[in-house]
């Protein structure tokens, strides 16, 4: 079955810098990757996806990189702000897509 | 994306008894899911709800404990049996997109159960 690691499981930075966060899976036909964020007390919402026929994605301040060879994908945030701070999940699909396992997740806390 | 709603939103009771958590959703959907999130953990599986069979549980989690119920394309049922303190968690339902978005899975705002 499918294995996610992801890496830091805490992450401070100041106001303005980047922030990086990266996920490895196991299963190499994994072909969908999403992050979803966590605000304290709110459900998970998906911020960002990456299909495995590209090689990144951006979204305004946010971007996802996917190096399917090494299998690991990578959360990009750039010019953090306070309301960046959450906890942040990756996960990686396995039963032909339908299901996913999710990583540990990782505090980033934006330090003003 | 599809609105999601719960209910309960939360709850305390009492170990042994059992509380039923509904999920519905404003459209029609295929993949309907339900998770757990322990205190301060990550999201685990607990089955896939499949509208006119029964839900397929992953391991660790069995139907006499986590009994769940899908009788349409837009409503679901999970009922957490013979609770204990162990079972105290968030639980959120959720669903896949669509076809013109497969894959992507939106939550729902969640189910918190304390078990005293």
């Amino acid at each position: 079955g499918e294995n996610v690691e992801q890496h830091p499981s805490t992450l401070s930075v100041q106001e303005g810098d980047s922030a990086v966060i990266k996920c490895t899976y196991s299963d190499s036909a994994s072909n969908y990757f999403p992050w979803y964020k966590q605000e304290l007390g709110k459900r998970p919402q998906l911020i960002i996806d990456i299909r495995s026929n590209v090689g990144e994605k951006k979204d305004q301040r946010i971007a996802v990189t996917l190096n399917k060879t090494a299998k690991h994908f990578s959360l990009h945030i750039t010019e953090t702000q306070p309301e960046d701070s959450a906890v942040y999940f990756c996960a990686a699909p396995y039963n032909y897509g339908q299901n996913f396992v999710f990583g540990p997740g990782t505090r980033l806390s934006v330090l003003p | 994306s599809a609105v999601i709603s719960q209910k309960p939103s939360r709850d305390i009771c009492q170990r042994g008894t059992s509380l039923t958590i509904q999920c519905q959703v404003d459209s029609q959907v295929t993949m309907m899911f339900w998770y757990r999130q322990q205190p301060g953990q990550s999201l685990t599986l607990i089955a896939t709800a499949n509208q006119g069979s029964e839900a397929t549980y992953e391991s660790g989690f069995v139907i006499d404990k986590f009994p769940i119920s899908r009788p349409n394309l837009t409503f679901s049922t999970l009922t957490v049996s013979n609770m204990s303190p162990e079972d105290s968690s968030i639980y959120l339902c959720s669903v896949e997109g669509g076809i013109a978005s497969s894959y992507e899975q939106y939550f729902g705002p969640g189910t918190r159960l304390t078990v005293t």
